[in-house]
């Protein structure tokens, strides 16, 4: 059974432009939840998503955003990327309510 | 405590080794804490998932115990490895019904040499 899949794994991208990571849930999860990891800190929550709508946002500002597809995969959207964007950026997939999550291994964005 | 705290930063063993790890978080309104192991370049691993007072998981060389009235728990890995090596981070499951987070620590690097 397939993990947690993120796509791309690494990526640059130019101060200003927009970029979109995505990920694949376990087969069963319905939620998915979004973490930025930078540097010498834990990840910090995004958003999470279960059917499609958006049940938790962090502390990030409207140039972030997410979607949830019919088939409970997901994409992150970050507009106007600032360097401060550098990050790694993790996907989580659990059932709601459930008693674990599962990682995927991250998209490593580098904003230059 | 208001978020999660981890201690040590980083920690630097010989092989056969036992070590231990703190995690502090907030007492009030617990609902459960998380232990994952990440290595570097991998995804990070679920190892325990506890949720009651007094609580002891045991993974083979690795346990951990739960103390919920003064929120903090104990990760321990007896006789460590090379493959042990990792950031170990905890987080706090914070939220409502439909709706949690995780609120992670900073992770303990360990580093186990031959």
């Amino acid at each position: 059974d397939a993990g947690v899949t993120q796509s791309p794994t690494h990526l640059i991208k130019t101060r200003g432009q927009q970029v979109t990571l995505r990920c694949s849930p376990i087969s069963g999860h319905k939620s998915v939840s979004w973490y930025q990891q930078v540097l010498g800190q834990g990840p910090q929550f995004i958003f999470q998503y279960y059917e499609k709508e958006e049940r938790g946002r962090g502390n990030f500002p409207d140039r972030f955003s997410a979607r949830q597809f019919p088939n409970y995969s997901s994409e992150l959207n970050v507009n106007a990327l600032l360097l401060g964007d550098s990050a790694l950026y993790l996907c989580a997939s659990s059932s709601l309510g459930g008693d674990g999550y599962t990682f995927g291994s991250g998209t490593r964005l580098t904003v230059v | 405590i208001l978020n999660v705290e981890q201690s040590p930063q980083s920690l630097h063993v010989q092989e056969g080794d036992s070590t231990n790890f703190t995690c502090s978080f907030p007492s009030s309104n617990f609902y459960a804490l998380h232990w994952y192991r990440w290595e570097t370049a991998k995804s990070p691993e679920a190892l325990f998932v506890m949720t009651l007072n007094g609580d002891e998981k045991k993974k083979g060389r690795i346990s951990a115990t739960l103390n919920t009235k003064e929120g903090y728990s104990y990760l321990y890995i007896k006789g460590s490895q090379p493959e042990d090596s990792a950031t170990y981070l905890c987080a706090f499951i914070r939220g409502t019904t439909g709706f949690q987070k995780l609120v992670f620590g900073t992770g303990t690097r360990l580093l186990v040499s031959p």
